[in-house]
């Protein structure tokens, strides 16, 4: 089966600029995560989904990050207006299910994001 | 709130056993996974514990202790191509992933 879609790989934007990522899950997933890996931590979860309903959206600053999943399936996450500090990988995860108690999440290979 | 802890390298070579330890604080748990990502590459599911107890998958194995809050990866007859980060992940809801442990394998 098909792995986890990202684009762009890459993107370089000066600060204050906007930016938007695309993931398409896995066929059939229920859930896709978005997660924020800076160099040398671990991905650090921003929204998951259910569907095309939000099951976490804690850790997501809000005052600058957006995300929808349209229809269920695949998503957009976006940033206006970027910061320095928004540089990281962005990764996005799909699972079968979501919030069960043994579950397996698939990664894309991420979008590498350079704010200058 | 959650909190995990790896050590942040180690350092073996080829051939050799390595462990790597975990340690987490969660107001809730299902489970303990074990993830691996190469540099520039995405994480990669290796094993899953939600008993007690140890979980062998080839050449990988992994234990959870719940009564201690602490888990380890066991990586045997290392190769150069495990070098890469290991990240322990708790599950209760949503994943919370420790920040890693770079494996550098020597030969």
């Amino acid at each position: 089966e098909a792995g986890v879609a990202q684009s762009p790989r890459y993107k370089i934007i000066e600060k204050r600029q906007s930016v938007a990522f695309w993931c398409n899950p896995i066929s059939g997933h229920a859930t896709l995560y978005w997660y924020q890996q800076i160099l040398g931590q671990g991905p650090k979860l921003l929204i998951q989904f259910q569907n095309n309903g939000v099951v976490d959206d804690s850790q997501l600053p809000k005052d600058r990050f957006s995300a929808e999943r349209l229809k269920g399936v695949d998503s957009t996450l976006k940033i206006q207006p970027a910061k320095l500090e928004d540089s990281a990988v962005y990764l996005c995860a799909s699972s079968r299910i979501g919030g069960a108690r043994q579950e397996t999440q698939y990664f894309g290979p991420g979008t590498r994001l350079l704010v200058l | 709130g959650q909190s995990l802890e790896q050590p942040s390298e180690v350092t073996a070579v080829e051939g050799a056993i390595v462990q790597i330890n975990c340690t987490y604080q969660t107001s809730g748990f299902y489970g303990l996974s074990w993830y691996q990502q190469h540099d520039g590459g995405a994480p990669t599911f290796l094993s899953y514990n939600a008993l007690d107890g140890l979980e062998e998958t080839g050449r990988f194995s992994s234990f959870l202790s719940r009564s201690d809050s602490y888990g380890y990866l066991l990586l045997q007859e290392l190769q150069m191509k495990d070098s890469a980060s290991y990240f322990c992940a708790t599950n209760f809801n949503k994943f919370y992933f420790g920040s890693g442990t770079k494996l550098n394998v020597k030969p």
